[in-house]
């Protein structure tokens, strides 16, 4: 079964500074990868997927993550950090040719500071 | 606004009653699914339905049920309801039954006490 780990339940950050959320996964088979946000008293919001293709994958709100095979990684970076920046960011792992349903990792909250 | 809607926002009930929490998904979107988000498990999968049949079954309790009607609408029914069953119910929705990425609704928040 897969799983997904997240390092670090909170991330603190200055405005400005690099943003980095890093998520290592399990899983047998190559997986198709996704970040998801969620603001306070809202719903997820996807940011970015990893399915096939460039292991380079650009999102919405300047957000990006590199799909290391090796590593087993799908690490989110953002060069700046924004005040709106801030919420829970959650990394999903869906291994391909199996169930649809992905696997979420338990969430980092990402805090920036002024 | 997502377009995928979840009614109640709040909701607060006794310990054995029984609730019902309804979701409408985004239009054209014929795949619903329900996670509950918890601090202690995280988001976990409960159930999916795809165009009225149930898909996929995940760590749903035998006091949970769920079910989808003809106009695409799901309701999560909870029942016999325990202090740690207080969460943050989801629902999300995608057009097909294995799509990447879902529309999640802001949730209903379930404060059992």
């Amino acid at each position: 079964a897969q799983s997904v780990t997240q390092l670090g339940s909170h991330v603190s950050v200055s405005e400005g500074a690099l943003v980095l959320l890093r998520c290592n996964y399990s899983s047998s088979v190559p997986p198709y990868l996704f970040w998801y946000v969620q603001y306070p008293n809202q719903g997820l919001q996807l940011l970015l997927k990893y399915t096939t293709g460039a292991t380079l994958v650009k999102g919405i709100n300047g957000f990006e993550a590199e799909f290391k095979k090796s590593e087993t990684s799908f690490h989110l970076t953002k060069p700046s950090a924004h005040m709106s920046d801030a919420a829970e960011y959650f990394c999903a792992v869906i291994p391909s040719g199996g169930s649809y349903i992905p696997t979420f990792g338990r969430g980092t909250s990402l805090i920036v500071h002024p | 606004d997502s377009g995928v809607t979840q009614t109640p926002k709040h909701l607060i009930t006794a310990t054995g009653q029984r609730v019902t929490l309804r979701c409408s998904p985004r239009s054209g979107d014929l795949s619903v699914y329900w996670y509950q988000q918890s601090l202690d498990q995280g988001l976990q999968f409960l159930i999916q339905y795809y165009n009225g049949e149930e898909r996929a079954k995940g760590n749903i309790l035998e006091r949970f049920s769920a079910q989808q009607f003809p106009d695409l609408h799901s309701e999560l029914n909870l029942s016999s309801l325990e202090l740690g069953d207080s969460a943050l119910y989801f629902c999300a929705s995608s057009v097909g039954p294995s799509n990447y990425g879902y529309t999640f609704g802001s949730g209903t928040r379930l404060t059992v006490v």
